[in-house]
């Protein structure tokens, strides 16, 4: 299994309150990705980074910051959660390779509840 | 608009049967394509995947289909194991991203 671990595991916050969530890779992959989770959408890409400091936005980017100062570390900030950021929140890894599918590794996730 | 469909969210099969999931999508500049077998309270894990150069690619229990033309892939899964009992996500990728669709829930019956 690849090296990747989320931080918390499970949160619970009220509404207005700032929140980041962790995580850190041990494969010195290039990719790193934010996803969430919810019921009747499947997985939504919120941010993505393609190296140190090089980040890019995904589907749902509203809301939501992220930052990556090192290869191993990528942080999600909620900067005012609300209670529609109540969800399950992925962080995946990838190495581009040429001629290969790129998959995805994913971390265990993690449950935010806003109340 | 979403870019991957997955209808038909549920199915059950019985144990030794096979299993056949569907995914439609609408983007022909996909390069890849891949499942994803997510259990409750975990990470999906990848399966299997294929590109889009090809038509078919197996391993071991586990068959994707791509039709181009018709912009759709399915997964056969024979025979379905109880352990086989999960949330199914296709996912479509170009450029390091991928898309993904709803999900479909298999349950095996043993």
């Amino acid at each position: 299994d690849a090296g990747i671990t989320q931080s918390p595991r499970h949160k619970v916050t009220e509404t207005g309150t700032p929140v980041t969530l962790r995580c850190h890779q041990t494969e010195n992959h290039r990719y790193m990705y934010w996803y969430r989770q919810d019921p009747g959408h499947g997985l939504r890409l919120i941010h993505y980074s393609y190296g140190v400091k090089d980040t890019d936005k995904g589907e749902v980017s509203d809301g939501y910051s992220v930052s990556r100062s090192k290869t191993e570390d990528f942080l999600l900030t909620l900067e005012s959660a609300t209670s529609s950021q109540t969800s399950v929140y992925f962080c995946a890894i990838s190495e581009s390779v040429a001629g290969n599918s790129n998959e995805q590794f994913f971390g265990p996730g993690t449950r935010l509840t806003v109340l | 608009d979403q870019q991957v469909k997955q209808n038909s969210p549920s199915l059950s099969v019985q144990e030794g049967r096979i299993s056949i999931l569907n995914c439609d999508y609408t983007n022909s500049m996909f390069d890849y394509f891949l499942w994803y077998k997510k259990y409750p309270a975990e990470g999906p894990t990848f399966l299997i995947s294929i590109s889009s150069i090809k038509d078919k690619n197996e391993d071991g229990r586990f068959t994707v289909f791509l039709n181009k033309s018709a912009k759709h892939l399915s997964l056969h899964i024979v025979p379905s194991q109880p352990g086989d009992s999960a949330v199914y996500f296709c996912a479509a990728g170009g450029n390091n991203r991928l898309a993904f669709g709803k999900g479909n829930q298999v349950v095996v019956i043993p």
